[in-house]
């Protein structure tokens, strides 16, 4: 069954803009991240917070976790049209702590 | 840099027919990974390895099989191909630690079951 679910599943916004994605799941992690899928390609690592971080940076990128919720959050600022890609969240759960478990992924679109 | 290798992007396998997508790691990594993914399915766990012949199973294992007899290569098999399994398939791998790190993906393998 699917851990994690992304918000929303589209986004389409102006180069520039910042967009957010979120992500929710259901069971105690050890740590989540992020990835990047550009169209028809493998994924790409953005980045990984640990299930005792609550904010992390990387460039333009910015994740949240909120482990009482059970969610997360990508951020990413000033936009550009080369950011057009498919975002999924995985997370590592405590239980089967060999795996990732994706979402679904939010697909964003950069309109220049 | 690592380097996850599948050894085809595109596939076209007949109903029936055995198929074998490959996947060579270059990182030394323990642990190997094979999903499909599906429109707005995401990316589903097959199969992974954490070790040389050793294997789990993932979320959707059935009508697959793998193999491991190398540290650096991960095979997977369809037994007998159906056309639902149509799908991207993408193989991945990490470092074995506790609590998973980054995993690297390969390119994918489209395989398209006629």
């Amino acid at each position: 069954s699917q851990q994690g679910e992304e918000d929303p599943q589209a986004l389409s916004i102006q180069e520039g803009e910042n967009a957010t994605m979120n992500c929710s799941y259901k069971t105690s992690i050890n740590n989540l991240q992020w990835y990047r899928q550009n169209s028809g390609r493998g994924l790409v690592h953005l980045i990984l917070i640990r299930s005792n971080e609550r904010e992390k940076h990387s460039g333009r990128l910015r994740v949240t976790l909120d482990t009482s919720k059970k969610s997360s959050s990508l951020l990413i600022t000033a936009s550009r049209a080369a950011d057009t890609a498919s975002y999924f969240c995985a997370t590592n759960l405590i239980q089967g702590a060999q795996k990732l478990v994706f979402g679904q992924g939010t697909r964003l679109t950069i309109n220049p | 840099d690592v380097k996850v290798t599948q050894s085809s992007r595109y596939l076209v396998k007949r109903t029936g027919e055995k198929v074998f997508l490959e996947c060579v790691q270059d990182m030394d990594h323990e642990n190997m990974f094979w999903y499909r993914q599906d429109p707005g399915l995401g990316l589903r766990l097959i199969y992974f390895s954490y070790d040389v012949k050793m294997k789990e199973k993932g979320d959707i294992p059935e009508g697959y099989s793998v193999s491991r007899e190398k540290k650096e290569r991960f095979s997977l098999i369809l037994e007998s191909a159906s056309t639902n399994q149509t799908s991207m398939y993408l193989c991945a791998s990490s470092i074995r630690v506790t609590g998973i790190t980054e995993a690297f993906f390969g390119q994918g393998t489209r395989l398209t079951v006629v």
